[in-house]
Parts: structure tokens; C-alpha cells; sequence
């Protein structure tokens, strides 16, 4: 595939549970961020990653968030106890430039997350 | 005071008008400013890119950024049904954050 995949697509969970969000970037890119983006509002900057290494992670919004991405490919956005507030589309981009570049950013579809 | 402003609309034009979409910010730092496009459902997709102030235009859609007064547009001319779409700005300086607008969302009716 061409752009950035990230499944699952949807995802509903009871209020307490724990979910792990993937994201495939391009093959190659350098960068990678997560951003969440709550309806009717434009994405807000979660955590960034430059090959494996989380270089800054001060979007999260609590320690239940956790972010990985142990082989500088694919990473996986975690949340655990899921609280309504969580509810949100969780956005993945990836970048072939390292930090700084963030105009080059290719997103993916996002994975919708309802909290019930 | 949030670090980016943008009216969310929702714009409506016919086809064939020429669209006027805006953002306001207040850091003074930001330097780098973009233009995404995002249908529903979709990642956002970056449409336009400017370094610190001036014009850039690319086919139908023209960016401005003026920084002395803090605001930056997109023009789009000769608007398409295929244009309609939520248009959300950005901007930010260096390091890894940039900051988002709220998006406008607008229809263009054939």
C-alpha cells in the first residue's frame, strides 16, 4: 500500500476497558506522530517518534496513554481505562524528513473510537 | 485564548465562486503555515505550504500569510462540487508540534 493504514477503521469500548490503536506509515518514513482529534475541532498533537525513539510524548493527555513503536515501523497507540472523554478519532501520520519537517506529513484515515 | 482561530463555517457557494478561507493566531513565533484538506471520514490532506509571509498559488488555490497581522487565507477560484470538504489550517515554528485551526467546512453547489 501507497499511505498510512491504521486499523481498526472503528472501535467501540465500555468505560474502563483497554485499547490498542495500530498504525502502519509508509515504508521508509522516518517520522512518525499521533494526534486526536475530537469532533468539530481540528487535531491536536499527541506524541512523536524519530525511528523508534519517542522523542516527545507532552500531548498525552494522562498516564493512560502509551505510545510504542519498538522496531521503528509500526506503532501502537494504547489506552488504558478508557474514560467518555476519550471518545475521539485517533489520526496517524508519518514523514520520510526527520523533526522539524512536519509539512510533509501524510495522514491516514483515522481510527473512530466511541467510549460507552 | 486558543493558539489558532478559524471560523467553522459552514460556507456554502455555488459553483464557480471564488472561496475565501481564513485563520487567526496568536504566537508571534510561527513561522511554517499549511492548508489541509479533510473529507469526512478521511486523514487530513496537505494542500498548501508557506514559509514565514507572502503568497503562494498552485492551480485554483492561492495561500497568503500576513504576518504583522496574524492571519493567513486560502483562496480558492473557480470552486468544484469536488472542493467541498472541511479546510483546516496549521501552523507552528520549530520542533515536532504545530498547531491546528477548528476547520471550516464548506459546500460547493453545482
Amino acid at each position: 500500500g501507497a499511505g498510512v493504514s491504521q486499523s481498526p477503521r472503528y472501535k467501540v469500548a465500555k468505560r474502563g476497558q483497554d485499547v490498542a490503536l495500530r498504525c502502519d506509515p509508509i515504508s521508509g518514513h522516518v517520522s512518525l506522530f499521533w494526534y486526536q482529534q475530537a469532533l468539530g475541532q481540528g487535531p491536536e498533537f499527541l506524541t512523536y517518534f524519530q525511528n523508534e525513539a519517542q522523542l516527545d510524548k507532552s500531548g498525552l493527555p494522562s498516564d493512560r496513554f502509551f505510545a510504542e513503536r519498538p522496531e521503528g515501523s509500526v506503532s501502537t497507540l494504547k489506552i488504558q481505562r478508557t474514560q467518555q472523554e476519550d471518545s475521539a478519532v485517533y489520526l496517524c501520520a508519518s514523514s520520510r524528513r526527520p523533526s522539524g519537517a512536519y509539512y510533509e506529513q501524510y495522514f491516514g484515515p483515522g481510527t473512530r473510537l466511541t467510549v460507552t | 485564548q486558543k493558539e489558532v482561530e478559524q471560523d467553522p463555517g459552514p460556507l456554502s457557494v455555488p459553483e464557480g465562486a471564488i472561496v475565501s478561507l481564513n485563520c487567526t493566531y496568536s504566537n508571534s513565533a510561527f513561522q511554517y503555515f499549511m492548508w489541509y484538506r479533510q473529507y469526512s471520514r478521511k486523514g487530513p490532506e496537505l494542500l498548501m505550504y508557506t514559509y514565514s509571509s507572502g503568497n503562494k498559488e498552485d492551480g485554483r488555490f492561492t495561500a497568503q500569510v500576513d504576518k504583522s497581522s496574524k492571519y493567513i487565507s486560502l483562496f480558492i477560484r473557480d470552486s468544484q462540487p469536488s472542493d467541498s470538504a472541511t479546510y483546516l489550517c496549521a501552523m507552528g515554528n520549530t520542533g515536532n508540534q504545530f498547531y491546528f485551526g477548528t476547520g471550516t467546512s464548506l459546500t460547493v453547489i453545482p
